[in-house]
C-alpha cells in the first residue's frame, strides 16, 4: 500500500520569505513523487515531479522540490514567496511498479502569502 | 496545449436519480481517472482506466461505476445518487507509464439534495 502524508493543513508566509510545504511518503518500491498545485476556482495543474537521478527536481513558477529517500520525504520550496503562490497544494506518490499509475495524494496544504 | 473537460461545472440532482458525468480529453492518453475531491480528505481516487472498455476500482468505488467506450472519453455513473455523494468530481488523464504526470479537468461540483 501506497501513503502520502502533508502534516501541515496550512501554511502562511510573508511574501519576499522563502516556503516550505512538507511531504512525507510510503510505498513498497520505489517512488514517483509529484506536486499539483490548485489555484481558487481551478482545476489542478501539475508543479513538478521526481523520477530519479537528481534529489532538487525544479519545475513551473520557480518552485523546486527535495527528494530525501532516508526521509522518505519531498518537500515543496520556494526562495521567495509571491502573493500569487497563495493555492492549495497537494504531493502525490506513485509505486514505480505500477503501469496504469494509480497515484495516492496527500490531503492538501493550504498556502497563504501575505504581502 | 492539453484540455481535459468536464460535461457540467455545477449540477443539481435528487437523491435517487441517475447522474452522469462527462469527461473528455483530447491528448490520445491511455489513462483517464476519476477522483472526488473533499475538504481534509483531498483526491481520493473512485475509478481509473488504462484503456477502451477497461476500468479498475479505485479506493472509493462504491455507488459509482464507470465507462469507457472510446479513447477521449471517460464517464462516471452514480447509479442512485445520494446525499453523500455531493462533493466535487474531478476527472484527470496521463499518458501510460506511472512516471507521467496527471492532467485534470475544472471539476464538476455536484449537490445531491
Amino acid at each position: 500500500a501506497q501513503s502520502v502524508a502533508q502534516p501541515e493543513d496550512q501554511v502562511n508566509v510573508a511574501e519576499g520569505n522563502p516556503l516550505t510545504v512538507k511531504c512525507t511518503y510510503s510505498v513498497s518500491g520505489n517512488p514517483y513523487l509529484f506536486w499539483y498545485v490548485q489555484y481558487p476556482n481551478r482545476g489542478l495543474q501539475f508543479l513538478l515531479k521526481y523520477i530519479t537521478g537528481d534529489n532538487l527536481v525544479k519545475g513551473s513558477y520557480g518552485f523546486e522540490a527535495e527528494f530525501n529517500k532516508s526521509q522518505t520525504s519531498f518537500h515543496l520550496k520556494k526562495p521567495s514567496a509571491l502573493v500569487s503562490d497563495s493555492a492549495l497544494y497537494f504531493c502525490a506518490v506513485r509505486d514505480q511498479g505500477a503501469n496504469a499509475g494509480k497515484s495516492t495524494f496527500g490531503d492538501g496544504t493550504t498556502l497563504t502569502v501575505k504581502p | 496545449d492539453v484540455k481535459v473537460t468536464q460535461s457540467s461545472r455545477y449540477l443539481v440532482k435528487r437523491t435517487g436519480e441517475k447522474v452522469f458525468l462527462e469527461c473528455v480529453q483530447d491528448m490520445d492518453h491511455e489513462n483517464m481517472f476519476w477522483y472526488r475531491q473533499d475538504p481534509g480528505l483531498g483526491l481520493r481516487l473512485i475509478y481509473f482506466s488504462y484503456d477502451v472498455k477497461m476500468k479498475e476500482k479505485g479506493d472509493i468505488p462504491e455507488g459509482y461505476s464507470v465507462s469507457r467506450e472510446k479513447k477521449e472519453r471517460f464517464s462516471l455513473i452514480l447509479e442512485s445518487a445520494s446525499t453523500n455523494q455531493t462533493s466535487m468530481y474531478l476527472c484527470a488523464s496521463g499518458f501510460q507509464g506511472s512516471y507521467n504526470e496527471q492532467f485534470f479537468g475544472p471539476g464538476t461540483r455536484l449537490t445531491v439534495l
